[in-house]
């Protein structure tokens, strides 16, 4: 069984430009998670999805950040412009609904210059 | 709000020696989750063990096992038998036990990690 898939691994882009990361959950995994995971820190929930409904977003910058999960499958996390402060790695995860186990991907380091 | 504190940043093991990870937290909740996961460089968080609030049995995988203290709030992982493989950061996370479509409820709150290095 494939993992969760996030692609690039690696992005370098120079601060006031747009930057999107993608995320293809673990295949039946309904509810998808964003995470971000600065240096040196745990992860911090930026959005969840149950299907293809936010249902938190509290702890997403959205003047900046938005995201999508158009068919309740794989999603897109964006940032535009983005910032110094934004370098980091974000992480998605995937679970299968009422199960607390949470399934990782890689994850995306981003460095803006 | 929960928080989780690991208050060693760093650690390191000898290769077959036994080594112990600290995590506490602090919340109001009764009912919830606690985990260990590993992030090796290549930055895959894996899933290392699980500890439901209300068994009052440790979880064990294996060489891993946990000492959980619910009253004070205290859920250490104990690595037996280290391998160089087990070389990673270590994030201890909670979860609170609510029903699936709460709201943020079902968001891991994570520590901020101790590095553990097993040295050959």
């Amino acid at each position: 069984e494939a993992g969760v898939v996030q692609s690039p691994r690696y992005k370098i882009i120079e601060k006031k430009q747009p930057v999107a990361f993608w995320c293809n959950p673990i295949s039946g995994h309904n509810t998808l998670y964003w995470y971000r995971q600065n240096l040196g820190q745990g992860p911090e929930l930026l959005i969840r999805y149950e299907n293809e409904e936010a249902v938190d977003d509290s702890q997403l910058p959205k003047d900046r950040f938005s995201a999508e999960r158009l068919k309740g499958v794989d999603s897109t996390l964006k940032i535009q412009p983005a910032e110094l402060g934004d370098s980091a790695v974000y992480l998605c995860a995937s679970s299968f609904r009422g199960y607390n186990e949470q399934f990782f991907g890689p994850g995306t380091r981003l460095t803006v210059l | 709000a929960q928080t989780v504190t690991q208050s060693q940043p760093e650690m390191s093991v000898q290769e077959a020696e036994t080594v112990t990870l600290s995590c506490t937290y602090d919340t109001s909740e009764n009912n919830y989750y606690l985990f260990w996961y590993k992030q090796p460089p290549s930055r895959q968080m894996i899933l290392v063990i699980r500890q439901e609030a209300y068994k009052q049995q440790n979880a064990t995988e294996n060489r891993f096992s946990v000492n959980f203290q619910k009253a004070a709030k205290s859920f250490s992982l104990k690595i037996s038998d280290s391998q160089l493989g087990d070389t990673a950061m270590y994030f201890c996370a909670f979860m609170k036990h609510v029903m699936p479509r709460a709201g943020s409820a079902r968001q891991l709150t994570f520590g901020s990690g101790t590095q553990l290095t097993v040295l050959p």
